[in-house]
């Protein structure tokens, strides 16, 4: 699975937009772009996920730039409820092993 | 009950007892995950169970041993564990078709395990 790169940490204001950037340089064709959150001691969350094409849920949209070596999520109102650990991971779809590989995150402050 | 449940929540055990952790899916998935995630380190897969068969084991020391007796359930087995294995144990479960992974994995909440 390729390796991502995340900010150690961002801040964001209540009700603002969050931006959380992630990149992933070696991404191969067949591999997906995932996102979980973790908030402070609980499971972590899926959010998202996306191939080539960007993606919208009621959690958060994400978007994918078209040489797919990066990507961003974003919470369009965040709350703070949102303030967690963020995970973006690369890994392949339905095929492969099962495994997903947790890197360290970015940990997301939301500020009243 | 929804989603996947953990129980118990916290857990402190000496290093000669034996515990269990449970885990139980209400989601209808076939497949169940331990994970094992210590203070400011990632999350480490330890067990996978595809079927209720293990199809992954990363190289876990054998004083954990999984026991998963039907798809909704899946048990961790523990004794004479160390103190550096205080960690939170977090159980999640998929679909999965065809014997390929899906793409979401569901969490539950993790035991808090403190090993004196």
């Amino acid at each position: 699975d390729a390796k991502t790169t995340q900010p150690t940490s961002m801040d964001c204001a209540e009700g603002r937009a969050a931006n959380l950037p992630c990149n992933h340089s070696t991404i191969s064709g067949n591999e997906y772009v995932y996102w979980y959150r973790q908030i402070h001691s609980q499971g972590p969350q899926y959010i998202i996920h996306g191939l080539k094409n960007n993606e919208t849920n009621e959690m958060a949209s994400l978007i994918i730039t078209e040489d797919r070596k990066s990507s961003t999520l974003i919470l369009p109102h965040a709350t703070l409820r949102d303030t967690a650990v963020y995970y973006c991971i690369v890994r392949l779809g339905r095929a492969g092993s099962y495994q997903l590989t947790f890197g360290k995150g970015t940990k997301l402050s939301v500020i009243p | 009950e929804t989603g996947v449940t953990q129980t118990p929540r916290h857990l402190v055990m000496g290093m000669t007892n034996k515990k269990s952790l449970k885990c139980e899916q209400h989601l209808g998935h076939n497949a169940m995950y331990w994970y094992k995630q210590s203070a400011k380190k990632p999350l480490e897969l330890m067990f996978v169970y595809n079927f209720k068969e293990q199809t992954e084991n990363n190289s876990v020391p054998s004083r954990f041993s999984p026991e998963c007796p039907n798809s909704s359930h899946l048990f961790l087995h523990l004794h004479t564990l160390q103190p550096e294995d205080s960690a939170l144990y977090l159980c999640a479960s998929s679909q999965v078709q065809g014997g390929q992974g899906s793409y979401e994995q569901y969490f539950g909440p993790g035991t808090r395990l403190t090993v004196t």
